[in-house]
């Protein structure tokens, strides 16, 4: 049943360690979108992928990557994580990109040691 | 771009309704409005949105203001399970994408 699974639930990485999240979605949706969350913050979007248009966000730092195989898949890559980049990194998806309604996974709680 | 402004935090007591305010005076005329909520430990799901005529859901209502600058998500009768942060966003006006505000925190009393 589920629709966005994002794996694992759980990372642990040390500071420098490149670190891979995954993204996956049963929903054939054309829009994923990566979202950073840190404590006690609301969630702020890094960048999303309209089929597979990649569009960046103005402020995402370099250090952030991603990539999309194909319509079900889409990673985050954190090529030298660094202690400030420890969030729940957060996979929606959404039919559209023009305020169609974007259904979340549970997140990936990222700590970096 | 249309802002959005809600209350940090609110209290509702169990099984009591509960009324949501959200303020964005310089909405455009296409500016959907769209809630979301954010549950302890979970990813943000979608409650509603509407356009200009008050809208109804299993989830919960939102009442939209005659001017449109304003609006109100209505929880029925608020349960445990409903201590959430809640969100007012207005995704056409940024492009489509949601941009979160701090949202209003949501607990609820037994």
């Amino acid at each position: 049943d589920a629709m966005v699974i994002q794996n694992p639930r759980y990372q642990v990485t040390q500071f420098g360690k490149p670190v891979t999240l995954s993204c996956s979605q049963t929903l054939n949706h054309n829009v994923m979108y990566w979202y950073q969350q840190k404590s006690s913050q609301a969630p702020k979007l890094l960048f999303h992928y309209y089929d597979k248009d990649f569009n960046n966000e103005a402020d995402t730092p370099d250090n952030f990557q991603s990539r999309r195989p194909n319509t079900s898949f889409c990673f985050l890559d954190i090529r030298s994580p660094g202690l400030g980049d420890a969030a729940m990194y957060l996979c929606a998806t959404s039919r559209g990109a023009t305020g169609d309604t974007q259904y979340f996974g549970p997140g990936t709680r990222l700590t970096v040691l | 771009d249309a802002k959005t402004t809600q209350p940090n935090s609110m209290e509702s007591n169990e099984e009591e309704p509960v009324h949501l305010p959200c303020n964005h005076s310089t909405i455009s005329g296409t500016d959907y409005i769209h809630w979301y909520r954010q549950l302890p430990s979970q990813g943000p799901e979608y409650v509603i949105h509407g356009l200009t005529s008050n809208v109804n859901n299993r989830m919960a209502s939102l009442a939209i203001a005659e001017d449109r600058k304003s609006s109100t998500l209505i929880l029925h009768r608020a349960t445990l399970r409903d201590a959430a942060v809640y969100y007012c966003i207005l995704p056409y006006n940024q492009g489509g994408k949601l941009i979160f505000g701090q949202g209003t925190e949501l607990s609820v009393k037994p």
